[in-house]
């Protein structure tokens, strides 16, 4: 069973424009939603997170919006760079959930043309 | 460089071979986890120590699998009887709490081709 769906698998994006990311999620127990950026041949790295308690998290050209009652999240990049080409995850995760919990997505691979 | 170290790259080895991989985390940090990656899927969760005690396994950790923390610093993955199906990228992470509070620190992975 999927717990995290993430769309589109793959995406393509004009540079300086703005590329969005979907997830939704089943499991009414997850309260914190973080988004992880993959290059080839590295680590995840956390980009950004939320909670519940809000509908949008900023940082910087990054930004999150929360829907709870549609159990649906987004990461929206604005202004995207050909550097922000990566693979991209959502993953959520409950309270006491052993291990914290996180469950990822599938990814998405961004890919900014110049 | 401080982050998180794995060793080595990249592990081929042939079908029912052994295969042990090494994870220094970032020195403060006292969990650590072990998540497996294939390709066109997001990491998923194996196991996880708090410092030298192993806390929780996956159901994909099969009997053949097996963890260690010794001292609460490094640690090794052992795959046994390597089988193709174990073909994946192994990546270590380490926090300093729980990943709902610190973020998770991943190393650059293990590449595990099983010939």
């Amino acid at each position: 069973q999927q717990q995290v769906k993430q769309s589109p698998q793959s995406l393509i994006v004009q540079k300086g424009g703005i590329s969005i990311i979907n997830c939704a999620y089943e499991n009414t127990a997850f309260d914190y939603f973080p988004w992880y950026q993959q290059f080839p041949g590295k680590g995840p790295a956390l980009l950004i997170a939320i909670r519940p308690d809000v509908s949008e998290k900023k940082e910087g050209r990054f930004t999150i919006s929360f829907n709870k009652s549609a159990k649906q999240f987004s990461l929206h990049i604005m202004d995207s760079q050909p550097g922000d080409s990566a693979t991209y995850f959502c993953a959520a995760s409950k309270p006491g959930g052993g291990a914290d919990g996180l469950t990822f997505g599938k990814g998405t691979h961004l890919i900014i043309q110049p | 460089d401080t982050g998180v170290s794995q060793n080595p790259r990249h592990k081929i080895t042939k079908r029912g071979q052994n295969v042990t991989f090494r994870c220094d985390p970032i020195s403060e940090h006292n969990r650590l986890y072990w998540y497996r990656q294939t390709l066109g899927q997001g990491p998923e969760f194996l196991t996880y120590f708090q410092n030298e005690a192993q806390l929780e396994k996956s159901r994909l950790l099969s009997d053949r699998f097996s963890a260690e923390r010794p001292k609460g610093s490094f640690s090794t993955l052992e795959i046994q009887r390597t089988e193709q199906g174990d073909s994946a990228m192994y990546l270590c992470a380490s926090s300093l709490q729980g990943a709902r509070n610190s973020p998770l620190h991943f190393g650059n992975g293990t590449r595990l081709t099983v010939t």
